[in-house]
């Protein structure tokens, strides 16, 4: 079975640009969350997709954006990038996000904004 | 909301022995616990899992406790192995709610 994919895993881009992240669950698995981790930190959490409704949005500005498509996988987009936004972006999916099963991540894609 | 934290940011034990890592939380609604072993360029890999209606669970060469009177748990890895090295991360939940990770900690195994 594969596992969580993401793409791209590695990014580029400038100031001011924009980015898209895109990320496909395990199979059967109906919620995505994205998670940022800088380097040296844990995992923050920015948004949980089930059934392609947002289930909770983490603590960050509104140029970051997802969704979710009726196949389950989901994209992440973020605009207007900035030096803080380099990090390494990650997917968990879950059967069902709302009744504690475990998270499977992605490998993640590390964005670095220049 | 939820803070989870871990005592040591770094632990270096010797091979073949025990290692124990730490990790408070702060949100005594937290009803499931998970430990994540993150080696470098990867994503966060399960390790264990564990509910609030439980004190102790086993897995193969992992057991993790958790101390819900004073918001503790803990990942005890029995005879480490150069394989074990990563950054060990708590998360906690809320029921309904997502996972807040703890900023984590870097085992390093020692020949």
């Amino acid at each position: 079975d594969a596992g969580v994919t993401q793409s791209p895993t590695h990014l580029i881009k400038t100031r001011g640009q924009q980015v898209t992240l895109r990320c496909s669950p395990i199979s059967g698995h109906k919620s995505v969350s994205w998670y940022q981790q800088v380097l040296g930190q844990g995992p923050q959490f920015i948004f949980q997709y089930y059934e392609k409704e947002e289930r909770g949005r983490g603590n960050f500005p509104d140029r970051f954006s997802a969704r979710q498509f009726p196949n389950y996988s989901s994209e992440l987009n973020v605009n207007a990038l900035l030096l803080g936004d380099s990090a390494l972006y990650l997917c968990a999916s879950s059967l069902d996000g709302s009744r504690g099963y475990r998270y499977t991540f992605g490998s993640g894609t590390r964005l670095t904004v220049v | 909301g939820e803070s989870v934290g871990l005592h040591l940011p770094t632990l270096s034990v010797q091979e073949g022995d025990n290692s124990i890592i730490n990790c408070a939380y702060s949100n005594s609604a937290s009803d499931y616990f998970i430990w994540y072993k993150q080696e470098s360029g990867k994503g966060p890999q399960f390790i264990i899992d564990i509910r609030s209606n439980m004190d102790k669970r086993q897995g193969q060469r992992v057991t993790v406790l958790l101390n819900k009177t004073v918001k503790h748990l803990s990942l005890q890895i029995a005879a480490t192995q150069p394989g074990d090295s990563a950054v060990y991360f708590c998360a906690a939940r809320n029921y309904g709610q997502n996972f807040v990770f703890g900023p984590g900690t870097r085992l390093s195994v020692l020949p």
